[in-house]
């Protein structure tokens, strides 16, 4: 059971919008900052959102970072079908001096 | 070009150890902490452990799932971390990935190596 929590799943079809939650607790996401990675199939993961909301350069802009209090968000617009892949939160946990991550929520791209 | 490679993954008996190596190249090493993270087959990414820079004492934490039983080391001379594993167990079997931490504000993982696959099996 992973330490913050996200649906195991999303979908969308082109072009839509859509949102990915993350729920910690006051020792990771309320008092540190949230990345959100991109895991697409077969491949090793990428950052694709840091401190909070901050896209790395080559990141398109469709793709945003959100948090308030003990929860997060990653909301996707324009959904195109490359977008179909696993997505993961992670965050500094001060209690348990650890990293931790969310479950990952499946993105499918009908 | 930033990049991580890892080695030294491979079939090991339960109980048994393994050393897995992470050399970087198109950074300063010395400048970063190193994290490892792995994911079992079909499962989620679960962090492994930090080993921290000169400047932080060359540190390490660990999760509590693999504390007692992997060392993180490193040679800033060879660009390089090491994850020495001991007392493997079938559930450490998992793709390992070596990933380059940013410099503060925050410590995102910014850089992925390719992974290796460690097999725990009898």
């Amino acid at each position: 059971q992973s330490v913050l929590t996200q649906p195991p799943s999303a979908s969308g079809t082109p072009g839509q919008s859509i949102t990915i939650s993350c729920s910690g607790s006051s020792s990771n996401i309320g008092t540190n900052y949230v990345y959100w990675y991109q895991q697409l199939p077969g491949t090793a993961p990428k950052l694709l959102i840091y401190r909070n909301n901050q896209r790395p350069s080559g990141v398109p802009d469709r793709f945003s970072g959100s948090k308030s209090g003990t929860s997060a968000s990653l909301a996707i617009s324009g959904l195109r079908s490359e977008d179909e892949a696993d997505y993961y939160c992670g965050a500094w946990d001060d209690s348990l001096s650890a990293m931790v991550f969310g479950g990952g929520t499946k993105l499918t791209v009908l | 070009e930033v990049q991580l490679v890892e080695s030294g993954g491979g079939l090991v008996q339960p109980g048994g150890s393994l050393r897995l190596s992470c050399t970087a190249s198109g950074f300063t090493f010395s400048d970063h902490y190193i994290d490892w993270v792995r994911q079992a087959p079909g499962k989620g990414l679960e962090w492994v452990g930090r080993s921290r820079d000169k400047t932080n004492s060359y540190t390490t934490d660990y999760a509590a799932s693999v504390r007692g039983r992997f060392t993180l080391s490193r040679d800033d001379s060879k660009n390089s971390s090491y994850l020495q594993m001991n007392s493997l167990k079938t559930e450490d079997t998992a793709v390992y990935y070596c990933t380059r931490v940013s410099s503060p504000p925050g410590r995102a993982l910014d850089r992925w190596g390719q992974g290796s696959l460690v097999t725990v099996s009898s």
